[in-house]
């Protein structure tokens, strides 16, 4: 099993332009989450879904999207990139009342 | 809401043992765990207890609940310069095992 996977590892953006961050996990999964993390903000939750087709807000989630059409996938899309969204984004799965595994991260710069 | 809170940063020196602590406020938490997160990677999970224990203990690393006053905390025995890192306290939230509350992390480091 490749576990978690993300793509890409780093990316840098102009203000004002989009992107889709990529997760994938072939762990059958049903529970996908999206995580940015800020220094000294810890990790904080953007989007999450319980199951193909069904996404959730979490506590940031201005300015991303979220899909769910396969229980494997869930992107993350910036719809237009803004300096305040420089993070490291992390991908999360699990399954029910199991403990998450997580993707090695993105990191991403927007000037 | 819920909220969980970690100190910053902690130096131990090499052979002693570090207590990471964390305290949180949701008193219906399932699961509480702790990551280790090395430079430029992401998270490993360590270790998890149970809501309803009070301690575990895996090789290095002891794990202590007290529900009563929210603390959690974690104990590296005989601390390694390969234990220097960021851990991460978390809780599943009340809303169900999927969302996870995290602590801002405490940076570790051992000095030899």
């Amino acid at each position: 099993n490749a576990g978690v996977t993300q793509t890409p590892k780093f990316q840098v953006l102009k203000t004002g332009q989009s992107m889709t961050l990529q997760c994938a996990q072939d762990m059958n999964h049903e529970y996908m989450s999206w995580y940015r993390q800020d220094p000294g903000m810890g990790l904080r939750l953007i989007h999450y879904s319980v199951g193909a087709g069904i996404t959730d807000q979490g506590e940031v989630p201005n300015g991303y999207n979220v899909s769910r059409s396969t229980t494997e996938d869930f992107p993350l899309r910036l719809l237009s990139a803004a300096p305040s969204q420089t993070s490291v984004y992390f991908c999360a799965s699990s399954p029910p009342l199991g403990t998450p595994s997580f993707g090695p991260g993105t990191r991403l710069t927007v000037t | 809401g819920e909220d969980v809170e970690q100190s910053l940063f902690l130096s131990v020196r090499e052979g002693d043992s570090s207590v990471i602590n964390c305290t949180y406020t949701d008193s219906s938490s399932t699961y509480l765990y702790w990551y280790k997160q090395e430079p430029g990677a992401g998270l490993q999970l360590l270790t998890y207890i149970f809501s309803n224990m009070d301690m575990k203990q895996d090789q290095r690393l002891t794990v202590l609940l007290n529900k009563k006053d929210k603390h959690l905390s974690l104990r590296i025995a005989d601390t390694q310069t390969g234990d220097s890192a960021i851990y991460f306290c978390a809780e599943s939230s009340s809303s169900g095992t999927y969302k996870y509350i995290f602590g801002t992390g405490t940076r570790l480091k051992v000095l030899a």
